[in-house]
């Protein structure tokens, strides 16, 4: 069946260091991706998608590419910020035989940044 | 402010109380869903429901049970639970079952069972 594998954490950074959260994902058709973050007390909003390969998603600084070849989506950001403090979660969605349109999400990953 | 509301935001029940959740979305979609968010545990999809039909059941004890009375409404009635289903419940709503379709999600319940 379909999964998403991602760093875990959790992670503490310092605020304008360079983050990197990486994830990979098996699925039987051709999924689409997203990255979702979930701040403290809050239910989990979109951060960015990508429905093809070669696509980059982005949106407030961060950004992530659908690589096909390698099966990853990993999320990168040049310079985080405090604001940024959140569980972040990699989740894909396929459309192939098999597939049933439910998004699968990773893990999560807690990221600190302290100022 | 997603469009997704979730009442009560905290909940305490015995094991012998009968509680509900609701959800409701202001987006105009089609497609709902219950998931449990547990520590250290990924995101478990529990229901779906679309056009108000419930579309998957994903293994779920009958001692949780959905209700859709129309596409904006979904709830989670709540009986003889058990300590293990302490969790966040989330409700999520998309424009229609598709796979290139972004969830939106309510802040969650958190549920507490003693």
């Amino acid at each position: 069946g379909d999964s998403v594998t991602q760093m875990e954490g959790p992670v503490t950074l310092s605020e304008e260091a360079f983050l990197t959260i990486n994830c990979t994902y098996t699925a039987t058709g051709y999924p689409s991706l997203f990255w979702y973050v979930q701040y403290p007390g809050e239910g989990l909003q979109l951060l960015l998608k990508a429905t093809k390969a070669d696509d980059k998603g982005s949106n407030k600084g961060f950004e992530a590419t659908y690589r096909k070849e390698t099966t990853s989506f990993h999320l990168e950001k040049g310079s985080v910020q405090v604001s940024d403090s959140a569980v972040y979660f990699c989740a894909l969605s396929d459309n192939g035989q098999g597939g049933s349109e439910k998004l699968v999400f990773g893990k999560g990953m807690k990221l600190t940044v302290n100022p | 402010e997603t469009g997704v509301t979730q009442t009560p935001r905290h909940l305490v029940m015995g094991m012998t109380n009968k509680k509900s959740l609701k959800c409701e979305q202001h987006l105009g979609h089609n497609a709902m869903y219950w998931y449990k968010q547990s520590a250290k545990k990924p995101l478990e999809l529990m229901f779906v429901y679309n056009f108000k039909e419930q579309t998957e059941n994903n293994s779920v004890p009958s001692r949780f049970s959905p209700e859709c009375p129309n596409s904006s409404h979904l709830f989670l009635h709540l009986h003889t639970l058990q300590p293990e289903d302490s969790a966040l419940y989330l409700c999520a709503s998309s424009p229609r079952l598709a796979y290139y379709n972004e969830q939106f999600f309510g802040p969650g319940t958190r549920l507490t069972v003693l």
